[in-house]
């Protein structure tokens, strides 16, 4: 079976801090993907990247960076100068290769950035 | 763009009631989903399909059904609403082979 972890429920920052959102995963599966979502205010999770487990590379687009350690079995993401804007619920999701079509999604971690 | 929209953002229904929540998707995706929010658990997978007439049950099925008619609509039915359904409802879709579900804005329901 697969888990997601996301042991920060909610974090509170003031803009410009940096801030990271830690994700630890299980599953056995030598092959299988990880993703990051955002759910603002509005209510739709917004799709911010998938990795798969063969590239351990770490990525950035803009102001987010993903570090993916497959050693701790985690998936942490990282703002970088944080914006109001940024406040949202924040999801880190599993799949499995060859699973059924669906996601196992962390339990969230709410983001606040204070101006 | 995708858009997956859902058919209505808020909906107050009596415990008892058969509710119909849909989900329309304008991609051409062969898979939608239902999944259910709630604090604390994130999110939970009720059914999928990956095809019209197709379903398969997900983490939480019991008291749900769905139905997929035509390939751009998946409907949520609960056919004798109860309050422990209260809850926030997402509908996803997704290329058949493609790993990211892009989401609707979401249902609220209140079951009183």
């Amino acid at each position: 079976a697969q888990k997601v972890t996301q042991a920060q429920t909610e974090i509170s920052v003031v803009e410009k801090e940096d801030v990271t959102l830690d994700c630890v995963y299980e599953t056995r599966d030598t092959t299988y993907y990880l993703f990051w979502y955002k759910q603002p205010p509005s209510g739709e999770l917004v799709f911010l990247i998938r990795r798969n487990s063969f590239d351990e590379q770490n990525e950035i687009s803009g102001r987010y960076s993903w570090n993916f350690q497959k050693s701790t079995s985690s998936f942490n993401f990282t703002i970088t100068a944080s914006q109001v804007v940024d406040s949202a619920v924040y999801f880190c999701a599993l799949r499995v290769s060859g699973s059924a079509r669906q996601l196992t999604f962390g339990s969230g971690t709410q983001l606040t950035v204070l101006p | 763009d995708v858009k997956v929209t859902q058919s209505s953002r808020y909906l107050v229904k009596r415990t008892g009631e058969k509710v119909f929540l849909e989900c329309v998707q304008d991609m051409d995706h062969e898979n939608m989903f239902w999944y259910r929010q709630d604090p604390g658990l994130g999110l939970r997978l009720i059914y999928f399909s990956y095809d019209v007439k197709m379903k398969e049950k997900g983490d939480i099925p019991e008291g749900y059904s769905v139905s997929r008619e035509k390939k751009e609509r998946f409907s949520l039915i609960l056919e004798s609403a109860s309050t422990n359904q209260t809850s926030m409802y997402l509908c996803a879709s997704s290329l058949l082979h493609h790993y990211e579900q892009y989401f609707g804005p979401g249902t609220r329901l209140t079951v009183t």
